[in-house]
């Protein structure tokens, strides 16, 4: 897996949007980035992948840069039910399958 | 909605005794995978499967051990519980292994 560095923690006002960064500056070029959630202690929840292009979905949009060294996950317009950590991974895979292998992530709190 | 089941919700046991936490998918995923985590702490990936007959053991070492008889059945055993053991236990299945259906989790309490 290529190693990913994502804040510790980001507070977002409820109705605004949530910005949250990810550096994979290690990835290679047939790696994808995915993002899950986690909220409380409940599994984990997928939300968006991407390679190259920037994608969009009814959850989420992830902006991916040029050289692919970093992305930012975006809720545009986060709810306190968004309050969660978001985790950023780059899985290596080979050709039986892969892992993903989650990181501390990013603690997000959406407040009033 | 993803169909993946994990019995029991919740298990309070004593130290010594065997246990075995129980995941079943529906949904006929080949990728099946165990992670580990205390409140508050990261996920660890303990066990994965990649079919039937196939367990790899994850980037977490464990002293439980897992079988993959039946595509649909991925259950964990600790032969011995302690209180080390204590934890949440998240299974999660996959068709690609890249995006994961988790269930809801086994909350384990060794005294």
């Amino acid at each position: 897996d290529a190693k990913t560095t994502q804040p510790p923690s980001m507070d977002c006002a409820e109705g605004r949007a949530a910005n949250l960064p990810c550096n994979h500056s290690t990835i290679s070029g047939n790696e994808y980035v995915y993002w899950y959630r986690q909220i409380h202690s409940q599994g984990p929840q997928y939300i968006i992948h991407g390679l190259k292009n920037n994608e969009t979905n009814e959850m989420a949009s992830l902006i991916i840069t040029e050289d692919r060294k970093s992305s930012t996950l975006i809720l545009p317009h986060a709810t306190l039910r968004d309050t969660a950590v978001y985790y950023c991974i780059a899985p290596w895979w080979d050709n039986q399958g892969g892992k993903l292998i989650f990181g501390q992530g990013t603690e997000l709190s959406v407040k009033p | 909605e993803a169909d993946i089941y994990q019995t029991p919700r919740y298990l309070v046991i004593g130290t010594g005794k065997k246990i075995t936490l129980e995941c079943s998918q529906t949904m006929g995923h080949d990728k099946m995978y165990w992670y580990q985590q205390d409140p508050g702490m990261e996920l660890h990936l303990i066990h994965y499967s990649y079919g039937v007959n196939s367990t790899e053991k994850g980037d977490l070492s464990s002293e439980s051990t897992v079988s993959r008889i039946r595509t649909e059945h991925f259950p964990l055993t600790l032969e011995s519980a302690r209180p080390s053991h204590t934890s949440q236990y998240l299974c999660a299945s996959s068709t690609s292994g890249r995006e994961l259906f988790f269930g809801e989790g086994s909350r384990l309490t060794v005294l």
